[in-house]
């Protein structure tokens, strides 16, 4: 698999229901970053959790990380007609050079 | 909030030109990036820089490829001769020091006929 490969590529669901997304990466990191993006947009940052944190919180947003399966989730709680975009996470794993290697992203649609 | 601003946001051109697309970065931030994203698909690393000068780039940032900093706020990514292929959308980003999030601008869309 490739570095920061998401699973699913492809999740619908009803709007209230809860959003998981996951993401595994092959090398050692740094931090692991989550971006959103909407369709045609830029990327927007949504959190950095460090190589030796397991779990960060921010708003309705909840991501954990286990270096040792070199994987990681996020959860979206409470999802909304707004949540609907692509997500991708970001794995630094060049210590000092901050080069970000992105995956392959999971298109989220949430149903009104 | 500070953020990162790019223009032109949709770029046209045709195959052999020379395009240069403009990042004004936020200003207290030391590294800057370029990243590429072709349509429908991941977005990849083209090169960093840092203290002025490129600190790393990617098999993509080949000899048509190069990026400039020539003030205190601009940083410009130019291709020389455009090829079909470049087309792409065109992300800037830059960060503050390290371990912490790369702030990314809205993109350019560059499109080669």
């Amino acid at each position: 698999s490739q570095q920061g490969e998401e699973d699913p590529q492809a999740l619908s669901i009803q709007e209230g229901e809860n959003a998981t997304m996951n993401c595994s990466y092959k090398t050692s990191i740094n931090n692991l970053q989550w971006y959103r993006q909407n369709s045609g947009r830029g990327l927007v940052h949504l959190i950095l959790i460090r190589s030796n944190e397991r779990e960060k919180h921010s708003g309705r947003l909840r991501v954990t990380l286990d270096t040792s399966k070199k994987s990681s989730s996020l959860l979206i709680t409470a999802s909304r007609a707004a949540d609907t975009a692509s997500y991708f996470c970001a794995t630094d794993e060049d210590f000092g050079n901050e080069k970000l290697t992105f995956g392959t992203g999971t298109r989220l649609t949430i149903i009104p | 909030e500070p953020e990162v601003t790019q223009t032109p946001s949709h770029q046209v051109t045709q195959m052999g030109q020379e395009v240069i697309l403009r990042c004004v970065p936020i200003s207290n931030h030391l590294y800057f990036y370029w990243y590429r994203q072709i349509l429908g698909q991941k977005v990849e690393f083209l090169v960093s820089f840092y203290n002025n000068e490129i600190s790393e780039k990617s098999e993509i940032f080949d000899d048509q490829f190069s990026v400039e900093r020539p003030d205190g706020s601009n940083f410009t990514l130019k291709i020389r001769s455009t090829k079909l292929e470049d087309s792409a959308m065109y992300f800037c980003a830059s960060l503050d020091r390290g371990n912490s999030p790369l702030h990314f601008g809205n993109g350019t869309r560059l499109t080669v006929t």
